[in-house]
């Protein structure tokens, strides 16, 4: 069945270091890949996205990367500050059904020490 | 600043009990999802509606789960009877189409639920 698989679960920089989660995706069929972050007892929030038309989209100082034909995408943060510590998830989004089906990563969990 | 709500935000229960979880998605926004968390399974889909009919259930156990919407303004799930394994903490999303491509989903803060 589809699958998104995130790696690594668990990531340590020191502040100021750049951070990179990498996802790779199952279903060729997904056209939109999320990168949500969740800090705790939150829930999760869309940071940046991208469409399977783009391949690269950047925002300050996160940046998404798209490799279709790999079907990998990855999350950059660069300069990283302790107040990036979270969970970031990715998660890759298809048609169905008249609407649309997102399957989540497991999820990373980024520690920025000071 | 809109945002999706959900209430209550912490629930404590027993088995066997009736447990209702309400959103209020974002106005304007035509499709709710339901998705539950745990450390074991991580985010897991439950059901969506879009334009309030239900589109997909399928990751939602029927015999004690549903999903309904009454009204453009309020979604609700419910569980009954609850069971221990039901513990986790449930969130509601909200979207819209963007540009026919997909959706953007803006969460709730979540509802913990605890059941003994």
């Amino acid at each position: 069945g589809e699958n998104v698989e995130q790696h690594p679960s668990t990531l340590s920089v020191q502040e100021g270091d750049s951070a990179v989660i990498k996802c790779t995706y199952s279903d060729s069929a997904s056209n939109y890949f999320p990168w949500y972050k969740q800090e705790l007892g939150k829930g999760p929030q869309l940071i940046i996205d991208i469409r399977s038309n783009v391949g690269e989209k950047k925002d300050q100082r996160i940046a998404v990367t798209l490799n279709k034909t790999a079907k990998h995408f990855s999350l950059h943060i660069t300069e990283t500050q302790p107040e990036d510590s979270a969970v970031y998830f990715c998660a890759a989004s298809r048609p169905n059904t008249g609407g649309f089906k997102t399957i989540f990563g497991a999820g990373t969990r980024l520690f920025v020490k000071a | 600043d809109a945002r999706v709500t959900q209430t209550p935000r912490h629930k404590v229960t027993e088995m066997g009990q009736e447990v209702t979880m309400r959103c209020q998605p974002i106005l304007g926004h035509n499709t709710v999802f339901w998705y539950r968390q745990t450390m074991m399974q991580g985010l897991e889909l439950l059901a969506y509606f879009r334009n309030r009919a239900p589109l997909d259930d399928s990751g939602m156990p029927k015999d004690r789960f549903s999903a309904e919407m009454p009204d453009a303004t309020l979604a609700t799930l419910k569980i009954q009877p609850s069971e221990p394994r039901d513990s986790a903490v449930y969130f509601c999303a909200s979207g819209s189409p963007s540009g026919g491509l997909s959706y953007e989903q803006y969460f709730g803060p979540g509802t913990r639920l605890t059941v003994t």
